[in-house]
């Protein structure tokens, strides 16, 4: 089955900087969505993004398909921002709406 | 909207009983997955059901099961709890509009905390 890998497992930054998580896939994909784990283990939807690029707010996410990566950028990181980063797809081959998590990153900005 | 609910939130059981979770999905959401996050493996994709039928299953043994009412919402259960069953169990919602398939956005609600002693 498709593999994805996320990096970097953790990142801690101060308030204010930048940052780049990277979600690697191994086969095509037709649904790519990033998420934000929120302390108390909810999933917040950040973007829908199986390919192109979009923007909201300081959040942004390019998925190049062809290359089988996405990147999800953070601009002016704030405390709230910390908690735990999931890329997750679908592929052609599944059947309904299964999503495969990567393992995460974990994301800590410090005040 | 209201977004997907999921009761309870918090549940402690011992070995060997059994435990019924219910999620309710966003109003008009057709499709209802269910989850399993752990320490160890991550989150790993339980089943699906759309339209009362199971549509699609992870590789997760017969003691757990579900079903879907016709009101979409959902249920799923654990029977005969083992340790390694304790988790956060999250289950999402999606439209199903037409012939759409799973290229559509998932929503998640806010989990239920199982613990098994």
């Amino acid at each position: 089955g498709i593999q994805v890998e996320q990096s970097p497992p953790d990142l801690i930054l101060q308030e204010g900087a930048n940052s780049t998580l990277r979600c690697n896939f191994s086969d095509s994909v037709n649904n790519l969505q990033w998420f934000h784990q929120n302390p108390w283990g909810q999933l917040i939807n950040l973007f829908y993004i199986p390919s192109g690029t979009k923007q909201n707010g300081r959040l942004s996410a390019t998925t190049v398909a062809t290359e089988r990566y996405s990147l999800l950028y953070i601009s002016s990181s704030q405390t709230t921002d910390s908690g735990v980063y999931f890329c997750a797809v679908s592929t052609i081959y599944n059947q309904g709406g299964k999503l495969i998590f990567g393992q995460g990153t974990e994301l800590s900005v410090k005040p | 909207k209201a977004g997907v609910t999921q009761t309870p939130r918090y549940l402690i059981k011992t070995r060997g009983q059994q435990v019924t979770l219910s999620c309710s999905p966003i109003s008009g959401h057709r499709s209802v997955s269910w989850y399993q996050q752990t320490p160890g493996q991550g989150l790993q994709f339980l089943f699906e059901y759309f339209s009362e039928t199971q549509r699609n299953k992870g590789n997760f043994p017969g003691r757990f099961s579900g079903r879907q009412f016709s009101n979409s919402r959902s249920e799923m259960n654990v029977s005969t709890l083992e340790l390694g069953d304790s988790a956060l169990y999250l289950c999402a919602s999606r439209l199903v509009a037409g012939l759409a398939g799973n290229t559509e956005t998932q929503y998640f609600g806010p989990g239920t905390r199982l613990l098994v002693l």
